[in-house]
């Protein structure tokens, strides 16, 4: 059963700050791994999408690496701003070749002007 | 943005009675997803569909139906609504090959009194 944490689960930090936002997760048989970011009353935001084959991915100031032996995927934000300020989520598959994702409850993130 | 609108976005009702809630795809994309979103459990998908007619459940699927009868249109029905339905409900979709980004809707606010 894919089970998934996302620690730290609220982070603050002030403006222009690099960070770090960690995900883990128990079933390594998977294809890729998702990242989204939800504002407050809203809908998710695709982020990005890893492959397994890939180890990282890039989208303008945020990289995302996967490295399924460990089980472990990080979100990594450079120079922070406050419209970075949301909760990020990860969502791996539930295993093997699926579109079911299972999803952490996430980081909440506060970046302070 | 992808286009997927869900309606009703709001909806009051009382326990025993049905409601149906309805997701809307103008990208023709091939599979869709219902999710519920509660404090301490994050997203949890309720049922998908890879195709016209053709559904499948996820974790939390007891309580719930599905129907598509046709490619851009995915229903989600419960049948006799109780208190703990109470939730927010999101929809998904995602491209014709497995384990493509998926992307969401807006989001439907229900309270079951």
């Amino acid at each position: 059963k894919q089970e998934v944490t996302q620690i730290p689960a609220a982070l603050s930090v002030p403006e222009g700050e690099n960070l770090v936002l960690n995900c883990s997760f128990t079933d390594s048989a998977i294809y890729n791994l998702q990242w989204f970011r939800q504002d407050p009353g809203k809908g998710l935001t695709s982020l990005l999408l890893i492959q397994s084959s890939q180890r990282e991915q890039t989208s303008g100031r945020l990289n995302a690496s996967l490295d399924k032996s460990s089980g472990r995927s990080t979100l990594y934000i450079a120079a922070s701003q406050p419209g970075d300020s949301a909760t990020y989520l990860c969502a791996p598959p539930k295993g093997g070749a699926t579109n079911k994702l299972i999803f952490g409850t996430g980081t909440l993130l506060a970046v302070q002007p | 943005d992808a286009g997927i609108t869900q309606s009703p976005r709001h909806k009051v009702t009382e326990t025993g009675t049905p409601v149906t809630l309805r997701c809307h795809q103008t990208e023709n994309h091939r599979y869709m997803y219902w999710y519920r979103q509660d404090p301490g459990h994050g997203l949890r998908l309720i049922h998908y569909s890879y195709g016209v007619k053709d559904t499948d459940k996820g974790e939390v699927s007891d309580g719930y139906s599905v129907s598509r009868s046709k490619t851009e249109d995915f229903l989600l029905t419960l049948e006799s609504a109780t208190s703990s339905q109470t939730s927010v409900y999101f929809c998904a979709i995602s491209g014709t090959q497995q384990q493509e980004t998926q992307y969401f809707g807006p989001g439907t606010r229900l309270l079951v009194l």
